[in-house]
């Protein structure tokens, strides 16, 4: 299975709320990494996140990491139409390797 | 840069036939990646490059599929013979440095084998 699961698999919100996608993963990493994927596009690299952070922020997004977990999570605040893609995490496993396992990704949909 | 250039964008191909894909990294990145995405499997680790040299091809789903990389600018992933089960869209990634930062994603190549 994924190294890296999201949750939830579907979210559809109205603009200007605030959007929360979850992910978790089995084994030890050295980072955690977030893309968004436009529908027909290649990935765009969001955020990246280490093992040794616990919070990072990139205008309207901030990223959570806990180790303990073993689980991140995105917050999209005061979203727009124009966030609506597919959103993946992505883990750089930490087995001396440079091997990034992406999970099976979040859909949302902004409702303007 | 114009970032990382795939190509074709879209190949349609019948099965038993040969299919290139190529990739153009941004330059100056030392690592390069090769994806492929389907809606049952989501996106998949083929193989991956560093200075050009293969690190680790575990992903590479049989020996129909290859990869070659002869120079930092340069990439392919050839499928010999070609099977429908290997419809999907590829992608090409590149990056710098050692988990420094993320990948930059070439607009991918979506292949349909009949």
């Amino acid at each position: 299975s994924q190294q890296g699961e999201e949750d939830p698999q579907a979210l559809s919100i109205q603009e200007g709320e605030n959007a929360t996608m979850n992910c978790s993963y089995k084994t030890s990493i050295n980072n955690l990494q977030w893309y968004r994927q436009n529908s027909g596009r290649g990935l765009v690299h969001l955020i990246l996140i280490r093992s040794n952070e616990r919070e990072k922020h990139s205008g309207r997004l901030r990223v959570t990491l806990d180790t303990s977990k073993k689980s991140s999570s995105l917050l999209i605040t005061a979203s727009r139409a124009a966030d609506t893609a597919s959103y993946f995490c992505a883990t750089a496993l930490n087995t001396g390797g440079f091997k990034t396992i992406f999970g099976a990704g979040t859909r949302l949909f902004v409702k303007a | 840069d114009a970032g990382v250039i795939q190509s074709p964008r879209h190949e349609v191909t019948e099965m038993g036939q040969e299919v290139t894909l190529r990739c153009k990294p941004i330059s100056g990145h030392d690592y390069l990646f090769w994806y492929r995405q389907t809606m049952m499997r989501g996106l998949e680790l083929l193989i991956y490059f560093n200075n050009n040299v293969p690190i680790d091809d575990s992903g590479m789903p049989e020996d129909r599929f290859s990869a070659k990389m002869p120079n930092a600018s340069f990439s392919t992933l050839k499928i010999q013979p070609s099977e429908p089960r290997d419809s999907a869209v590829y992608f090409c990634a590149s990056s710098f440095g050692s988990r420094v930062g993320g990948y930059t994603f070439g607009s991918g190549t979506r292949l349909t084998v009949v």
